[in-house]
């Protein structure tokens, strides 16, 4: 079965930065592109980024270039999404999700069972 | 980036009734999109991809369909399971945005 595992909900204060994981099982995990979705409270989901665990290959939307960093351990079979300087307007619930072998026509499944964020003086 | 507008933004309907919503991209994007079901407190779920092909498990009443700038989802005989939020996302270029959703509730 394909799964993807995320680490647990996180209190922060701002200015803190903090790192998410995502541990994938089930498939081979350089092979396929590995992205993230922002949901903040009561939206929608907003795509962050992707990459491509094989030659770490990444994309960013412009709207969270620059305040977000994902990477990945090939030999952990995990992805990572590292948020700087963290704002209360970060206080979101935040999914990886597996794409395709392909960046083009791709689609997310399965989902992470989400990491809820809050961030909070 | 590409904008996805869905409508409506929300809909209750009766159980057994046909369900369409609809997603528009600002410019085409081929059949590169997908429709996600979401639950209260659960994590989006893929229904269907490049347009029109249902993802393996999902009920067969569901079907998409369209492609260049507009696209439907259908629930051919609405359950109460099927009571979520629905999401379009273009997958033609990045960032691969989502539509802001419908929520959809039975009478």
């Amino acid at each position: 079965e394909v799964q993807l595992v995320q680490s647990g909900a996180e209190v922060k204060k701002p200015g803190e930065s903090l790192k998410i994981s995502c541990k994938a099982s089930g498939y081979i995990f350089m092979n396929y592109w590995i992205g993230w979705v922002r949901q903040m409270p009561g939206k929608g989901p907003e795509w962050m980024g992707i990459m491509y665990p094989n030659d770490s290959d990444t994309r960013y939307s412009p709207s969270f270039e620059g305040h977000v960093t994902i990477s990945a351990d090939k030999s952990i079979s995990t992805a990572y999404l590292q948020l700087s300087r963290l704002k209360a307007s970060d206080t979101a619930i935040y999914y990886c999700a597996r794409g395709g072998w392909h960046l083009a026509d791709t689609w997310f499944d399965p989902w992470g069972q989400g990491t809820l964020v809050t961030v909070s003086s | 980036d590409i904008q996805m507008t869905q409508s409506p933004s929300s809909l209750s309907t009766s159980g057994g009734d046909r369900v369409t919503i609809t997603c528009r991209a600002s410019q085409s994007i081929r059949k590169y999109l997908n429709w996600y079901q979401q639950k209260p407190g659960r994590a989006p779920k893929l229904l269907i991809h490049a347009a029109s092909s249902l993802q393996s498990g999902v009920p067969s009443r569901f079907s998409g369909s369209g492609s260049g700038t507009e696209f439907t989802l259908t629930i051919s005989s609405l359950q109460p399971e099927d009571v979520a939020s629905y999401y379009c996302q273009q997958t033609y270029s990045i960032p691969f945005t989502f539509g802001q959703g419908t929520r959809l509730e039975i009478k």
